[in-house]
């Protein structure tokens, strides 16, 4: 069965400093893994997404993240980080073609902005 | 136009009763999932249907009882309500049960019994 693990259930970084947060996940076939957002209040918004092409992933809002399948891994990355960056970032997996759909959902990473 | 619709967005109630929430999606998207977020932010699938079809059931109480009346909308109705269902319930939809797009969320309805 897949999981997903996020390292570091607070993140803090100043304004204009790289984001890094990890997702390390466990599948016994080849994943799809996501990131998604989550402003206060509000639903789930898709940041980037992997399905099997290439293993470094732009997303939205300046976003990216790798997939290492040695290292089973699929770090968040930005260069540099705005005040607008402060959420909720959650990982997911789906074990792609081979099972029904559903994604698992890592326990989440809040990541604060000082300015 | 909102791509993935829940109603209400609160709801208080107390301990005991029946409620529903609706989910609504304008997406042409086949599968709708509902899923459960604990006041540690942790995100548990509880159903999925595709094409009005329940393919996802995971161990949620017999008073959760889901109900898809066309493939664009999935309802979740919940029996006596206890303290611990408290908790925000969000509504998603993919393209197909094979999601390589991922999901489109709902903005969630915060349930809060007392």
């Amino acid at each position: 069965a897949q999981s997903v693990t996020q390292l570091g259930s607070h993140v803090s970084v100043s304004e204009g400093a790289l984001v890094l947060l990890r997702c390390n996940y466990s599948s016994s076939v080849p994943p799809y893994l996501f990131w998604y957002v989550q402003y206060p209040n509000q639903g789930l918004q898709l940041l980037l997404k992997y399905t099997s092409a290439a293993t470094l992933v732009k997303g939205i809002n300046g976003f990216e993240a790798e997939f290492k399948k040695s290292e089973t891994s699929f770090h968040l990355t930005k260069p540099s980080a705005h005040m607008s960056d402060a959420a909720e970032y959650f990982c997911a997996v789906s074990e792609g073609m081979s099972n029904t759909g559903k994604l698992i959902f890592g326990q989440g990473t809040t990541l604060q902005v000082k300015p | 136009d909102t791509a993935v619709s829940q109603t209400p967005k609160y709801l208080v109630t107390q301990m005991g009763n029946d409620k529903s929430i609706k989910c609504e999606q304008n997406l042409g998207h086949d599968t709708m999932y509902w899923y459960k977020q604990d006041s540690k932010k942790f995100l548990k699938i509880m159903f999925s249907y595709n094409n009005k079809e329940l393919i996802i059931n995971e161990t949620v109480p017999n008073r959760f009882s889901p109900k898809s009346p066309d493939k664009a909308h999935l309802n979740l109705h919940i029996n006596s309500l206890e303290l611990g269902d408290s908790a925000v319930y969000f509504c998603a939809s993919s393209q197909t049960d094979r999601p390589r797009d991922g999901y489109t969320f709902g903005s969630g309805t915060r349930l809060t019994v007392v």
